[in-house]
C-alpha cells in the first residue's frame, strides 16, 4: 500500500509568492494532520482534520496560512504571501483511528525555502 | 500544562550495544498515547513504536522496546544491538484527547563503529 504522499518534495520560492503544498493520506484513514518542522521550534502541529472537517487549527501561525481538505484523499496547505520565516519542512500525517491503533504515519515532507 | 521532554540532545553508542533514549511527559488526561519516531538525515519520519496509557505490557517491536513507567511518567526507548543505520534523530510524541499532540525536542543518536 502507498504511504502518505506529499508534493512537492522541495520548493524554492521568492518572498511574496503563493505556495501550495499537497497531501494524499493513506486510503481508509480518516484523520489528517499538517506539521511544520524548524530548527528553532521543532515539530509543531499546524492543523488537524477528521473526516475532512478541520477540528483544530490553533497551531496555524497566522492568516497567511490556510488548509483545506475537499475530500478524503486530498489536502492542501497554502501560504499566501510567503515569507522567509516560513522556510521549513512541512509534514503531512494520517491516521485511521489513533486512539485505538496508535497509528500515525507521516509523509516524506515538503522542504520549503522562501528567499 | 501538557508537555513532553527529551533531556538528551545528543547520544553516542557503540555498535552492537544497547542504548536508552529518555522521554518524560506530563498530562492529567488518563487516556493518552506515546509514540517514538526516527528521523534519519534524509528527513522522513519513521514510526517505531507505540504505547497506550492503558496497555499493561511494555511495547516491543523488534529491536525497539518502550520502557513505560506510568507512575514516573516516563516512556524511554530502548534500542538493543545498535546498528550504524540507527544513527538518526529520535522524537517522542505525546497524544491525548485524540487531537492533541506534543513532540519532544528530539535526541540525536550517533552509533560508532
Amino acid at each position: 500500500d502507498a504511504g502518505v504522499i506529499q508534493s512537492p518534495r522541495h520548493e524554492v520560492t521568492e518572498m511574496g509568492q503563493e505556495v501550495t503544498l499537497r497531501c494524499k493520506p493513506i486510503s481508509g484513514h480518516n484523520s489528517l494532520f499538517w506539521y511544520r518542522q524548524t530548527m528553532m521550534r521543532g515539530l509543531e502541529l499546524l492543523i488537524y482534520f477528521n473526516n475532512n472537517v478541520p477540528i483544530d487549527d490553533s497551531g496555524m501561525p497566522e492568516d497567511r496560512f490556510s488548509a483545506k481538505m475537499p475530500n478524503a484523499s486530498f489536502s492542501t496547505l497554502k501560504i499566501q504571501p510567503s515569507e522567509p520565516r516560513d522556510s521549513a519542512v512541512y509534514f503531512c500525517a494520517s491516521s485511521r483511528d489513533i486512539q485505538n491503533t496508535g497509528e500515525l504515519f507521516f509523509g516524506e515532507g515538503s522542504r520549503l525555502t522562501v528567499l | 500544562a501538557q508537555k513532553i521532554t527529551q533531556t538528551q540532545p545528543g547520544m553516542f553508542v557503540q555498535e552492537k550495544e544497547a542504548v536508552t533514549l529518555d522521554c518524560t511527559y506530563d498530562t492529567s488526561d488518563p487516556s493518552y498515547g506515546l509514540f517514538w519516531y526516527k528521523q534519519p538525515s534524509s528527513g522522513e519520519m519513521i514510526f517505531l513504536i507505540y504505547q497506550g496509557s492503558y496497555d499493561q505490557q511494555n511495547a516491543t517491536e523488534g529491536r525497539y522496546s518502550l520502557n513505560f513507567q506510568k507512575a514516573r511518567k516516563s516512556a524511554n526507548l530502548v534500542i538493543s544491538a545498535s546498528q550504524l543505520g540507527d544513527s538518526a534523530m529520535y522524537f517522542c510524541l505525546l497524544q491525548y484527547n485524540f487531537n492533541k499532540f506534543y513532540f519532544g525536542s528530539g535526541t540525536k543518536l550517533n552509533v560508532k563503529p
